[in-house]
């Protein structure tokens, strides 16, 4: 089936450093969402990109999603230790409803 | 206030125990789907419905069962649980078809077969 991996698997950063993680796909995406799961929490929306080379911002949160919408990235500025968590993109394809998550990138951000 | 409540937060049960895991929304939401979650492995996603009395089977469904009898419910149901089916499991509702909207997670139900 498709799949959407994601790298890196985990980052340790200090606090203040920039992060980024990159969500790939082998085919196209329709579309793409980002989630964020606290330690112990649950996936929480953060924000969906559907056209090409898009780019939105979320405060120190930028989203892109590739000109061939077959990647995305995430990219934290000048992380806080509120930023600690697991980051999933969620892709689908051929404009179906379901979404297919990658295994996430885990972020530790050391005070 | 508008969430997706699972039930029970915790469970450990014995292998070949039937045991259904609830899941509950309250927003009207067309879509809801059902994902387990392991280490190193993400979300895979297990069963998923579009509306009421319309499912389907996700990546991950041997050894699941789910039903859609009401919009607000979707149940998840082990007939014979195993060890292998140890888990976090969450249930995740969306607006539904015709757009694209984010999911709504529920709190997660960690189960431990023994």
């Amino acid at each position: 089936g498709q799949q959407v991996m994601q790298i890196p698997q985990y980052q340790h950063v200090q606090e203040g450093e920039d992060f980024t993680t990159y969500c790939n796909s082998s085919t196209t995406l329709s579309n793409i969402q980002w989630y964020k799961q606290r330690p112990g929490g649950h996936p929480v929306f953060l924000i969906q990109l559907v056209k090409s080379g898009e780019v939105k911002k979320q405060k120190r949160l930028t989203f892109q999603f590739g000109e061939a919408k077959k990647n995305s990235s995430l990219h934290i500025t000048a992380t806080q230790t509120t930023d600690v968590g697991t980051y999933f993109c969620a892709g689908t394809y051929n404009y179906g409803q379901n979404f297919v998550f990658g295994p996430g990138t885990r972020l530790s951000v050391l005070p | 206030e508008a969430q997706v409540t699972q039930n029970p937060r915790y469970l450990i049960t014995v292998t070949g125990k039937k045991l259904t895991v609830t899941c509950s929304q309250n927003m009207n939401h067309e879509y809801m789907s059902w994902y387990r979650q392991d280490p190193g492995l993400g979300l895979r996603q297990i069963y998923y419905s579009m509306n009421v009395e319309v499912t389907d089977k996700g990546d991950v469904p041997e050894g699941y069962k789910v039903s859609r009898k009401e919009k607000r419910n979707f149940p998840l149901i082990l007939e014979s649980p195993s060890p292998n089916q140890t888990s976090l499991y969450f249930c995740a509702s969306s607006l539904g078809t015709g757009r694209y909207y984010g999911y709504t997670f529920g709190s997660g139900t960690r189960l431990t077969v023994v």
